[in-house]
């Protein structure tokens, strides 16, 4: 595709339940990234794949947090038992390569709010 | 204390003035350095990155970084209404694992017509 898609973009979960939040990247890219971004703040990190394989989890904020990218392309990001401290914008990045410099381009975020 | 420190804002100019923007950090193992800009209800968009200490220009933006005082800026020259947005740096070290960025809080610039 022309960019990083990311659905669904807005989620209302009440408290408890599970979500599934999808990245597709841009076609070929090598890196995805996960960032979790709070109201008024920067992006947080929260995990990185080299295609299929999670190189770095260590910005999930609890085992409730998992992610995968079975197929090396798309992934989800799965939260369990959301809280509201759960609600953000969940954004995904991806890039060409794993290399410094090359640009990392964002998806528009999912929307999520627990109540 | 957190890693990278921007100051939130806002920051409101009117159109065609120089806008300054910074941030410092504590991580001196940080190389590179990027600003992004991200308009409401979107994703970032890379604006300028820059490798290790100096200056880099492109068109109305300059990025600055230096290494010593653990400084950054980004200046954008005849600000225009399209340039309204908030605008955040980012770092990354080697040693934090490829790419594994460290974003500021974010300064929320407007410029008026």
């Amino acid at each position: 595709g022309a960019g990083v898609s990311q659905s669904p973009r807005y989620k209302v979960a009440k408290r408890g339940q599970d979500v599934a939040l999808r990245c597709d990247p841009i076609s070929g890219h090598v890196s995805l990234f996960w960032y979790q971004q709070a109201l008024g703040q920067g992006p947080e990190f929260l995990t990185y794949f080299q295609n299929e394989a999670q190189l770095d989890k260590s910005g999930l904020p609890s085992d409730r947090f998992f992610a995968e990218r079975p197929e090396g392309s798309v992934s989800t990001l799965k939260i369990q038992r959301t809280q509201q401290e759960d609600s953000a914008v969940y954004l995904c990045a991806s890039s060409f390569e794993h290399r410094y410099g090359n640009t990392i381009y964002f998806g528009e975020g999912s929307w999520l709010t627990v109540v | 204390q957190k890693e990278v420190e921007q100051d939130p804002g806002p920051l409101s100019v009117p159109e065609g003035a120089i806008v300054s923007l910074n941030c410092t950090y504590s991580n001196s193992a940080f190389q590179y350095f990027m600003w992004y800009r991200q308009y409401s209800r979107k994703g970032p968009e890379l604006l300028m990155y820059t490798y290790s200490s100096g200056n880099k220009e492109d068109g109305r933006f300059t990025a600055q970084v230096d290494k010593s005082s653990k400084y950054i800026s980004l200046f954008i020259r005849d600000s225009q209404p399209s340039d309204s947005a908030t605008y955040l740096c980012a770092m990354s070290a080697v040693n934090q694992g490829a790419q594994k960025l460290v974003f500021g809080q974010g300064t929320r610039l407007t410029i008026n017509p």
